[in-house]
């Protein structure tokens, strides 16, 4: 079985500043894949990035990257020069490459950029 | 293009009525996923479908909830005699080739349920 696990419930930012959220995960699988999801205030579910467990490099997306650590289990979402739009709850997410395709995500972390 | 929608947005219902849920998927998705959402929480899984084919649903709560994607593509979750504990998001997300290693699902707009 996985478990993710996002251990601040809450962040608070100032504007233009960098923010790490936090993401450790448990597997026995070999092969997963890791996402993140921004969920603002209207509901939606939108992702985000995505990292392989084979990928040797971070993944980025524009402002977003993924500090992947394999050893210590961990996938860390990087959000560089943060916006008063970022102001969001944020999912860490996984699903092994064999069998069951759900994705398994954590409790989330609710970012707050203040101007 | 058109993204994930889902129908009714909103559903207010007493207990003991059945209520349906819509999806409808990105156009071309072969599998579509459902998903419950407490407040405060992470989405968790229901059950998945490839094309019509239930392929997964030991996420399902027990035998009140059941799902339906009859020709491949909008799929339908029923929750008959509704209790409080019922209450929830519930989310629908659709990916492109059948869910295998780094496909990215993506979700819709969710069906807020509440039950009185």
């Amino acid at each position: 079985a996985q478990k993710i696990t996002q251990t601040q419930p809450g962040m608070f930012v100032q504007e233009k500043e960098a923010v790490t959220l936090d993401c450790t995960y448990d597997t026995s699988d070999q092969s997963y894949g890791l996402f993140w999801y921004k969920q603002p205030s209207s509901g939606e579910m939108i992702f985000l990035i995505y990292q392989g467990s084979y990928d040797e490099q971070n993944a980025t997306e524009g402002r977003y990257s993924l500090n992947f650590q394999k050893a210590r289990k961990s996938a860390n979402l990087v959000i560089s020069a943060s916006q008063l739009g970022d102001s969001a709850m944020y999912f860490c997410a996984m699903r092994p490459f064999q069998g069951a395709q759900k994705l398994v995500f954590g409790q989330g972390t609710r970012l707050t950029i203040n101007p | 293009g058109a993204g994930v929608s889902q129908s009714p947005r909103y559903k207010v219902t007493k207990r003991g009525q059945d209520v349906a849920l819509r999806c409808d998927p990105i156009s071309g998705h072969v599998s579509l996923y459902w998903y419950r959402q407490a407040l405060g929480q992470g989405p968790e899984f229901l059950t998945y479908f490839n094309y019509e084919a239930q392929q997964d649903k030991s996420g399902l709560p027990n035998d009140r909830f059941s799902a339906e994607r009859p020709e491949g593509s909008i799929s339908t979750l029923t929750i008959q005699r509704t209790e409080q504990r019922d209450s929830a998001m519930y989310r629908c997300a659709s990916s492109p080739e059948g869910g295998a290693g780094e496909e990215t699902q993506y979700f819709g707009p969710g069906t807020r349920l509440l039950v009185l």
